[in-house]
């Protein structure tokens, strides 16, 4: 038990489909992110939100769509996804933004997704 | 933005073998550095963790890591790895200034009993 849950561990979804993947946690935090995780590269962050607002997108392609309703839960959006968007997505809290004293991160178990 | 290096992709070890993983960082600033741990189909989960005082810093399982400020560096070490060590082990930076956590390309570890 993490504290960080992820729902659904695994996906299959075509390029057309819309799917959603959601994050809880219960942990108190107040800080919340999505990284993405492929073979043999580093944890690519995508998006950071702290108290509900988002305070960094990387980049990341329109076909991903974050949403924070409150600080405890976190979606990802999925539109027309393509093959190399088939990746291992993690969640993950904090209890303060990155960077201040003794705040660490706290992952879910992921959400394995394959495009087809 | 800041980089993390993990030297090593791939450890393979005999059980008693004594372990250390390479990390180097890029920001040349107030840093905070982490070692992670994903066992097969588990969690990525914290070994250890390093924001002041002592540089050596001892975390779970026998685990312990270097920050050597000169040479932008925090290795992990034990010095006698368990079958159960089995895993893969990811480095990570942030910054006092910064809004994310930085991880390294990680390093699988496997150890034969």
């Amino acid at each position: 038990e993490t504290g960080v849950t992820q729902t659904p561990r695994h996906l299959v979804m075509g390029m057309t489909n819309k799917k959603s993947l959601k994050c809880e946690q219960h942990l108190g935090h107040n800080a919340m992110y999505w990284y993405k995780q492929s073979a043999k590269k580093p944890l690519e962050l995508m998006f950071v939100y702290n108290f509900k607002e988002q305070t960094e997108n990387n980049s990341v392609p329109s076909r991903f769509s974050p949403e924070c309703p409150n600080s405890s839960h976190l979606f990802l959006h999925l539109h027309t996804l393509q093959p190399e968007d088939s990746a291992l997505y993690l969640c993950a809290s904090s209890q303060d933004r990155a960077g201040r004293r003794n705040t660490e991160a706290f992952f879910g178990q992921g959400t394995r997704l394959t495009v087809v | 933005a800041q980089s993390v290096s993990q030297h090593n992709h791939h450890v393979i070890l005999s059980e008693a073998a004594s372990l250390e993983l390479g990390c180097n960082y890029s920001y040349g600033g107030t840093v905070n550095l982490f070692w992670y741990v994903q066992y097969p189909g588990q969690h990525l989960q914290l070994l250890l963790k390093y924001f002041s005082g002592d540089p050596l810093v001892k975390g779970i399982k026998g685990f312990e890591a270097e920050f050597i400020k000169s040479k932008f560096s925090f290795n992990l070490r034990k010095p006698s790895v368990q079958w159960s060590d089995t895993a893969e082990y990811f480095c990570a930076v942030n910054t006092n200034t910064g809004n994310q956590f930085y991880f390294g390309t990680g390093t699988s570890l496997t150890v034969i009993p």
